[in-house]
């Protein structure tokens, strides 16, 4: 799987729009950019994912650059109970292929 | 979405005894699982691949007699850990995917987790 870089801590203010930032730019044509998050002590939880096209959910929207060597996780409009780790992962999609997880962005939101 | 249930959530032994850790899918049936440790304020380390049928394939540096993993059923994997010590404490996380072809979206659903301390 390509390697994503993402910055380790990240703050924003409840009700603003948070955007998390991940480079991944080695990312094969056929892989995709998925996003994760893990609030304390719990497992992760899948929040979106895209090939090319920019993608939302009822969760998040994900914008892809053109050359998709980077990608940015948008939440809306950000709530306390949005505080965990968020993982940028790039892997080929179905089968069996293993995830491998990074450091992950800690995002904070601040009331 | 899909549902996978870990069992114990949370469990304290003595050291060199063992653990056992169940992972099941609730409404899915999943061919492969796959188990991670996470140790405090670190990431997620995956520990093997579960096949179900077949021998799990371990990581490196995972020690397949200590991390035992057992994929009897389409719905259900387990991890035991074999004489455990202190150092074996840690966060233990499962995960399955959808069986491809099913209108899936790829992604990966995970467990609770369970939380293992050994004194």
């Amino acid at each position: 799987d390509a390697k994503t870089t993402q910055p380790t801590s990240m703050d924003c203010a409840e009700g603003r729009a948070a955007n998390l930032p991940c480079n991944h730019s080695t990312i094969s044509g056929n892989e995709y950019v998925y996003w994760y998050r893990q609030i304390h002590s719990q497992g992760p939880q899948y929040i979106i994912h895209g090939l090319k096209n920019n993608e939302t959910n009822e969760m998040a929207s994900l914008i892809i650059t053109e050359d998709r060597k980077s990608s940015t996780l948008i939440l809306p409009h950000a709530t306390l109970r949005d505080t965990a780790v968020y993982y940028c992962i790039v892997t080929h999609a179905f089968g069996n292929e293993k995830l491998t997880f990074g450091t992950g962005t800690r995002l904070t939101i601040i009331p | 979405g899909a549902v996978v249930s870990q069992h114990p959530s949370w469990v304290i032994c003595k050291s060199g005894t063992s653990v056992k850790i169940e992972c099941r899918s609730l409404d899915f049936q999943a061919t492969t699982m796959f188990w991670y440790r996470q140790f405090p304020k670190q990431s997620l380390m995956l520990m093997a691949t579960s096949n179900e049928g077949s021998k799990a394939t371990y990581e490196q540096g995972v020690e397949k007699d200590k991390f035992l993993i057992n994929h009897a059923s389409l719905t259900l994997s387990t991890l035991t850990v074999t004489s455990a010590h202190p150092e074996d404490s840690s966060f233990y996380i499962c995960s399955a995917r959808v069986t491809p072809g099913t209108g899936d979206t790829g992604e990966l659903f995970f467990g609770e987790g369970s939380r293992l301390t050994v004194l």
